[in-house]
């Protein structure tokens, strides 16, 4: 069964750049032909998808977002990325990883646990 | 850009009785929906996709029907653990999207 864990800042100042890891257990980014994906969820709002990265390397993103978001991959480490620049307080939000359950990358069957990051001097 | 709108906000049923859930698309998305439930403090759980098709492990007493703008999840009988919040998610691969809509949150009448 595969497991996703985020790690990274809890705090993030504005006009910086945020920047998450995704650690995939239970299975490896490579050997299978899905999509790894974020999402992100503000305090007491909704879900936004930001975007979704293929194990090949291919990405695509949010239009809303896509201008600072960066989506990577190191499969050496079976992990992958988010890179959010220029963030605000608009930014500040539980931030999950997930997979699909079967290799469409349309829909999220395995998530991370989430981690919050608050944007704030 | 494709905008999906839940009803009603909040629902109350109680305990034992079926809940039904909207979600509408500004334009048709197909069957290209999905439903998610979310407990506090954790990440979503996958219910259903393709509108229709219940996830692994996912309890009978959800089902899910629709197709172009019009989709329903209905919880045909309510057990305890059920009043929490629901997503759907329209997905597509041509330009690649994924949208929530904002939510319902069924509560204990």
């Amino acid at each position: 069964q595969v497991q996703l864990q985020e790690s990274g800042p809890g705090l993030v100042k504005p006009s910086q750049t945020l920047s998450l890891t995704c650690t995939v257990s239970g299975g490896s980014i490579s050997s299978g032909d899905y999509y790894w994906s974020w999402i992100r969820q503000p305090p007491g709002e909704g879900l936004e998808w930001i975007g979704s990265i293929y194990y090949s390397g291919s990405t695509y993103y949010n239009p809303s977002l896509k201008s600072r978001v960066t989506i990577s991959v190191d499969t050496s480490k079976n992990q992958f990325s988010l890179k959010v620049t220029s963030v605000t307080a608009a930014d500040t939000a539980v931030y999950y990883c997930a997979r699909d359950p079967h290799g469409s990358g349309s829909y999220f069957g395995y998530w991370g646990q989430g981690t919050l990051v608050t944007v704030s001097s | 850009e494709i905008v999906m709108t839940q009803s009603p906000a909040t629902l109350s049923v109680s305990p034992g009785e079926r809940a039904t859930l909207s979600c509408r698309a500004s334009q048709s998305v197909g069957s290209n929906l999905a439903w998610y439930q979310q407990k506090p403090g954790q990440a979503p759980r996958l219910l259903i996709y393709d509108a229709s098709t219940r996830a692994t492990g996912i309890p009978a007493r959800f089902s899910g029907i629709g197709s172009g703008t019009e989709f329903t999840l209905t919880i045909s009988s309510l057990q305890s653990e059920d009043f929490v919040v629901y997503y759907c998610q329209r997905y597509s691969n041509w330009p690649p999207s994924r949208t929530f809509g904002q939510g319902t949150k069924v509560e204990i009448k």
